[in-house]
C-alpha cells in the first residue's frame, strides 16, 4: 500500500521567512496530492492540492511542486506569518480506484513562525 | 466544501464506557470516512461509512470496537466502544468534495479516556 513520508518533523522560521516541506510516496499510481493545515484544537484545512499532470501550483503565498519521476512533492510557503504556525500534513490518494477511497497521510510537520 | 458538524466536540470518558459521536452534513454525500488521530500523531483512517450498506473497516479496526451507522445520505455516528486510555484521541468525520478527490473533515471530536 501507499507510504507517505515527511519532512521535517518540527521547523522553525522567523516571520517574513519562507518554509518548505518536503514529502515523499511509495506508490506510482497515486495521482492527487492534497496539503492539510490543522491550528491547535482544529480539524485539518485542505490549503492547496495538485493533481499528477501538473508540476506545480500556487496560491498567494502557498505552491505545491510535484516530481512525478522521483514520486516527492513540497509545500513552499513565502513571507510566513505567525498565523502560518499549525501543524502540515501532506497526503497521496488515487492509487484506488476511486481517489478518496485512500488517502493516505504523511506524519505531519508542525511549523512555529517566530515574530 | 460542504459544512460538516461533530457532536460532542469534546469529552472525558471513563473506562469501559462507550460514547458515540455524531457527523452531520449540510448536503448529501456518498461517503463518509471516520479518522482517528491519536495524540500527537497523524491521521489513520477506521472505516468508510456507506449509506445502505455495512461499514468497510481499515486493517486494525473492527466493527465490535468502532460501531458505525449510517441510516442516511448527511449523518453517521461512530461509536468507540469499552473504552481504554489508548482510545483517548481526536475523531474526525470526513467527506468528499465535489471534484471527487478532495476530503474535508469537520473539527474533530476530542475523546479523553480516565
Amino acid at each position: 500500500g501507499e507510504n507517505v513520508e515527511q519532512h521535517p518533523s518540527t521547523l522553525s522560521v522567523q516571520e517574513g521567512d519562507s518554509a518548505v516541506i518536503k514529502c515523499t510516496y511509495s506508490d506510482s499510481a497515486s495521482n492527487y496530492f492534497p496539503w492539510y493545515k490543522q491550528e491547535l484544537g482544529k480539524g485539518p484545512q485542505l490549503i492547496i492540492d495538485i493533481r499528477s499532470n501538473v508540476g506545480e501550483k500556487k496560491d498567494q503565498r502557498i505552491a505545491v511542486t510535484l516530481n512525478k519521476t522521483a514520486k516527492h512533492f513540497s509545500l513552499h510557503i513565502t513571507e510566513t506569518q505567525p498565523e502560518d504556525s499549525a501543524v502540515y500534513f501532506c497526503a497521496a490518494s488515487g492509487g484506488q480506484r476511486r481517489s478518496y477511497d485512500k488517502v493516505i497521510f504523511g506524519p505531519g510537520t508542525s511549523l512555529s513562525v517566530i515574530p | 466544501s460542504a459544512v460538516i458538524s461533530q457532536k460532542p466536540s469534546r469529552d472525558i470518558c471513563q473506562r469501559g464506557t462507550s460514547l458515540t459521536i455524531q457527523c452531520q452534513v449540510d448536503s448529501q454525500v456518498t461517503m463518509m470516512f471516520w479518522y482517528r488521530q491519536q495524540p500527537g500523531q497523524s491521521l489513520t483512517l477506521i472505516a468508510t461509512a456507506n449509506q445502505g450498506s455495512e461499514a468497510t473497516y481499515e486493517s486494525g479496526f473492527v466493527i465490535d470496537k468502532f460501531p458505525i451507522s449510517r441510516p442516511n445520505l448527511t449523518f453517521s455516528t461512530l461509536t468507540v466502544s469499552n473504552m481504554s486510555p489508548e482510545d483517548s484521541s481526536i475523531y474526525l468525520c470526513s467527506v468528499p468534495g465535489q471534484s471527487g478527490n478532495t476530503i474535508y473533515f469537520g473539527e474533530g471530536s476530542w475523546l479523553t479516556v480516565v
